[in-house]
């Protein structure tokens, strides 16, 4: 089974801050991914990686970047935490081909005072 | 552009049927679906891909339509189990990420 876990469950940060949210799959799988989840939006693509130290914009990239340098780890980082980004943040992982499904760890529910 | 999803909630008897449908305005390469139960991450469900593929396994299957680029989830004589929110992602071609719909959610009563 694929394994992918997330550093936090929860996480309470204050506005400002620099934030860092780990990803970690033991499946040796090329696609990585961040979204965060928020109620009445579904799931919005933040970032993503295909390969190490590769990385694309997703849907809302504004606020965030992103690290791979191990291919196992992908991070997210908020560079000056804020609070409309207080929202439940998913990884995902996937084999190459785009017709992979995606995995996902069980999130961390992040809060910026 | 975030794939259209309804109904946006529906709500069942045990042993009823559902139908959930997935639009896009962009031409797709595939279609995923994935299940999320409260508090839980979402859980892949099928994928379907060019070529009006059909898919299912036990009592929930799926299609897909790429020249209405519409995918339509059906759960049959549905379960207490497949009560969470259904979300269709949709991919359409090269590297690009899923792109999710904002989800249904279905309760199933007793």
């Amino acid at each position: 089974d694929v394994k992918v876990t997330q550093s936090s469950r929860y996480l309470v940060k204050r506005t400002g801050e620099k934030v860092f949210l780990e990803c970690v799959q033991d499946m040796d799988h090329e696609n990585m991914f961040w979204y965060r989840q928020d109620p009445g939006l579904g799931l919005r693509l933040i970032y993503f990686s295909y390969d190490v130290k590769m990385k694309e914009k997703g849907d809302i990239p504004e606020g965030y970047s992103v690290s791979r340098e191990k291919k196992e780890r992908f991070s997210l980082i908020l560079e000056s935490a804020s609070t409309n980004q207080t929202s439940m943040y998913l990884c995902a992982t996937s084999g190459p081909a785009s017709n992979q499904p995606q995995h996902f760890g069980d999130g961390t529910r992040l809060s910026i005072l | 552009q975030q794939p259209v999803q309804s109904p946006q909630a529906v709500i069942l008897r045990e042993g009823e049927d559902a139908v959930i449908n997935c639009s896009s305005s962009k031409a797709l390469y595939s279609v995923h679906w994935y299940r999320q139960k409260h508090g839980e991450a979402p859980v892949f469900l099928m994928i379907l891909l060019k070529g009006g593929e059909q898919k299912g396994h036990d009592k929930i299957s799926a299609s897909f339509n790429e020249k209405k680029q519409q995918s339509s989830l059906y759960l049959t004589a549905s379960q207490l189990s497949y009560s969470g929110t259904y979300f269709c992602g949709t991919v359409g071609g090269g590297a690009d990420g899923l792109t999710f719909g904002k989800g249904t959610h279905l309760i199933i009563q007793p």
